[in-house]
């Protein structure tokens, strides 16, 4: 069956700009996660999205970054404005309700983002 | 994709008490990382021990890393009630499709 999409698969950007990241969670998860990855890190988490609760940002690294989920299934990952400590790889994960640790979550592959 | 594979897949002990929790994995790797989830939140990263490292300490905790096995081992020393999470280790540090096991799921016993 389909994974988890995102889209693009990488961008390019100049300092400053503003940019939007899309994932496409497998279809019936109800929770969806954001995470970016710097070359040789770990993964840092961003925000957590569960159902129509609200969503859980306590990872986001400044107020430039903000997530949207509509309808429960796709969402947009924007950064406003831009810095060059920004590149990184950004993974979307999703899982079937996120209501416990108890669950896999699956990666989708990554929006390789470069800001010049 | 690379995916660890984690033992055992529950542990429950008493507060102040070491936990020890094991992962497996199948390539080779540049690095591995160990990560922890509490209840409805996304992972948190742990720490993350490069191939050509056998040990590394980060507060409570102490990774271990056996290439020759491809294993690695989480151990937590003096437990709390707040290390009750699932922990998660991958293996490869890429990003293709990362995706996570089942984890060991610890509970600490007040």
């Amino acid at each position: 069956g389909a994974g988890v999409s995102q889209s693009p698969s990488n961008k390019v950007t100049e300092k400053g700009k503003d940019v939007e990241l899309r994932c496409d969670p497998i279809s019936g998860h109800t929770a969806l996660y954001w995470y970016r990855q710097s070359l040789g890190q770990g993964l840092e988490f961003l925000i957590y999205f569960q159902g129509n609760s609200a969503p859980d940002k306590s990872g986001l690294p400044s107020d430039r970054f903000s997530a949207e989920r509509t309808g429960g299934s796709v969402s947009t990952l924007t950064i406003q404005r831009t810095q060059q400590e920004d590149s990184a790889v950004y993974l979307c994960a999703s899982s079937l309700s996120g209501g416990t640790a108890w669950e896999t979550q699956y990666f989708g592959p990554g929006t390789r983002l470069l800001v010049l | 994709s690379q995916q660890g594979e984690e033992d055992p897949q529950a542990l429950s002990i008493q507060e102040g008490e070491n936990a020890t929790m094991n992962c497996s994995y199948k390539t080779s790797i540049n690095n591995l990382q160990w990560y922890r989830q509490n209840s409805g939140r996304g992972l948190v990263h742990l720490i993350l021990i490069r191939s050509n490292e056998r040990e590394k300490h980060s507060g409570r905790l102490r990774v271990t890393l056996d290439t020759s096995k491809k294993s690695s081992s989480l151990l937590i020393t003096a437990s709390r009630a707040a290390d009750t999470a699932s922990y998660f280790c991958e293996s490869g540090g890429g990003a293709d499709g990362l995706t996570f096991g089942k984890g060991t799921h610890l509970i600490i016993q007040p």
